[in-house]
């Protein structure tokens, strides 16, 4: 199994709604990041999880909050976005985990195309 | 931070002619990777150039590494409709653990 699986693939929400992204893959891979990327762009990191541990945040507003429950697992927690957080999110894992240093290939999800209103 | 350009943005062929992207750093790069994103799609992985002046094939596709570690091509021979999509490479830095895309080359083809 070389997938990695986002649900859901699409989300609407409202500025005042909560909601979660998951990612799962079952290549037992120790790093998993979550990657925006806004039409016409490339994908932009925003947090890194190594041996579930997160191990980079870039910056992300708190309104965006990860977590790892297991080393298959990835969530994405949304609470309070603005219409400018619309975009696809992307996870991806990849085999090397040290530090979140990502020297072999990534595998990507299908991202999940979100929409803020 | 850590900046990474492709040249062109943009391009757009006739279905047979060859197609070339070219990828800068800003800083050396430990390694090259290369993606592929159709349109609506996802990144795919296609190739990780690790040494200086490395040169890699896959059947119409070549990738090259440069010697400073600071910049890499992809060249498509003999382009085919399969081929739409934008090119990303992308790389971590030395000490840096994170992966930057660069811009990309968004790849169309004139049948």
């Amino acid at each position: 199994d070389t997938e990695v699986t986002q649900t859901p693939k699409h989300l609407v929400m409202g500025m005042t709604n909560k909601k979660s992204l998951k990612c799962e893959q079952h290549m037992g891979h120790r790093a998993m990041y979550w990657y925006k990327q806004k039409a016409k762009k490339p994908p932009e990191l925003m947090f890194v999880y190594s041996y579930e541990k997160l191990s980079i945040n870039e910056s992300v507003p708190s309104r965006f909050s990860p977590e790892c429950p297991n080393s298959s697992l990835l969530n994405l927690h949304l609470h309070a976005l603005q219409p400018e957080d619309s975009a696809l999110y992307l996870c991806a894992s990849s085999t090397s985990g040290l530090q979140g240093l990502m020297n072999t290939e990534a595998f990507f999800g299908q991202g999940t195309r979100l929409t803020v209103v | 931070g850590q900046q990474v350009m492709q040249i062109p943005q943009y391009q757009h062929v006739q279905e047979g002619e060859d197609f070339t992207t070219y990828c800068n750093s800003s800083t050396t790069l430990s390694n090259i990777q290369w993606y592929k994103q159709r349109p609506g799609g996802h990144p795919v992985f296609l190739i990780q150039l690790v040494k200086s002046g490395e040169v890699k094939k896959q059947k119409r596709l070549t990738f090259q590494f440069g010697e400073a570690k600071k910049n890499s091509s992809l060249h498509i021979t003999a382009t085919q409709t399969t081929d739409v999509g934008t090119y990303f490479c992308a790389g971590p830095g030395f000490g840096n653990e994170k992966l930057t895309f660069g811009t990309g080359t968004r790849l169309t083809i004139i049948p």
